[in-house]
């Protein structure tokens, strides 16, 4: 079974420093990891994602994340935090199996809430 | 492009009861997700429709249902409903493989009392 963890339910970072969303993820196969934000009320959005390729992945608004197999890790990050970043923030794994056959689910984590403090 | 729509965006219902839930995808989209999210369980895959057939489902009773349509909009149903079904619905398109990433619509928020 696939799993997404996200270890942290909140993370306070002041504006313009850097921020680190952390998630980790256990699969049997290889994963197709995402991230996605959810503002209030709202659905949610996709930031980027990691299929195959170069480990640091560039995304929407100025995120990235870095893929690390060995620490089975996908943290996403920012160089500069803005206040409008405070949002509720979801890492999701899919997996595809070894002889290449996908599964549609995306499992997610739990989330973090991201708050950007003036 | 217009994006996911879902309708209604807010519903309340009676234990017992039960709801249809509508989603329109993205233009040109074939597949389309169901998750279920609540503040306890966090969002939880309900299944998955591509071409008007069921490629996934996930562990949910069977009150849970859905179907897709030839142009690719999508209903799901939850008959004898129960106040554990109080959720924020949200329902999701894609191209169909499985490195598309998925587009989400706002959702639709389930009361039930």
């Amino acid at each position: 079974a696939q799993s997404v963890a996200q270890p942290e339910d909140q993370v306070n970072v002041a504006e313009g420093n850097p921020l680190t969303v952390k998630c980790t993820y256990s699969v049997s196969g290889n994963p197709y990891l995402f991230w996605y934000v959810q503002y209030p009320n709202r659905g949610l959005q996709f930031l980027l994602k990691y299929i195959t390729g170069d480990n640091l992945v560039k995304g929407s608004y100025g995120f990235e994340a870095e893929f690390n197999k060995s620490q089975t890790s996908f943290h996403l990050k920012k160089p500069s935090a803005l206040v409008s970043d405070s949002a509720l923030y979801f890492c999701a794994v899919r997996v595809v199996a070894y002889s290449g056959a996908g599964s549609y689910q995306l499992t997610f984590g739990k989330g973090t809430k991201l708050s950007v403090i003036p | 492009k217009a994006g996911v729509t879902q309708t209604p965006r807010y519903l309340i219902k009676t234990r017992g009861q039960q709801v249809t839930l509508s989603c329109s995808p993205i233009s040109g989209h074939r597949s389309v997700s169901w998750y279920q999210q609540t503040p306890g369980q966090g969002l939880q895959f309900l299944f998955e429709y591509f071409s008007e057939t069921q490629r996934n489902k996930g562990n949910f009773p069977g009150r849970f249902s859905g179907r897709q349509f030839s142009n690719s909009r999508s209903e799901m149903n939850v008959s004898t409903l129960e106040l554990g079904d109080s959720a924020l619905y949200l329902c999701a398109s894609s191209l169909g493989d499985t490195f598309y990433e998925q587009y989400f619509g706002p959702g639709t928020r389930l009361t039930v009392t």
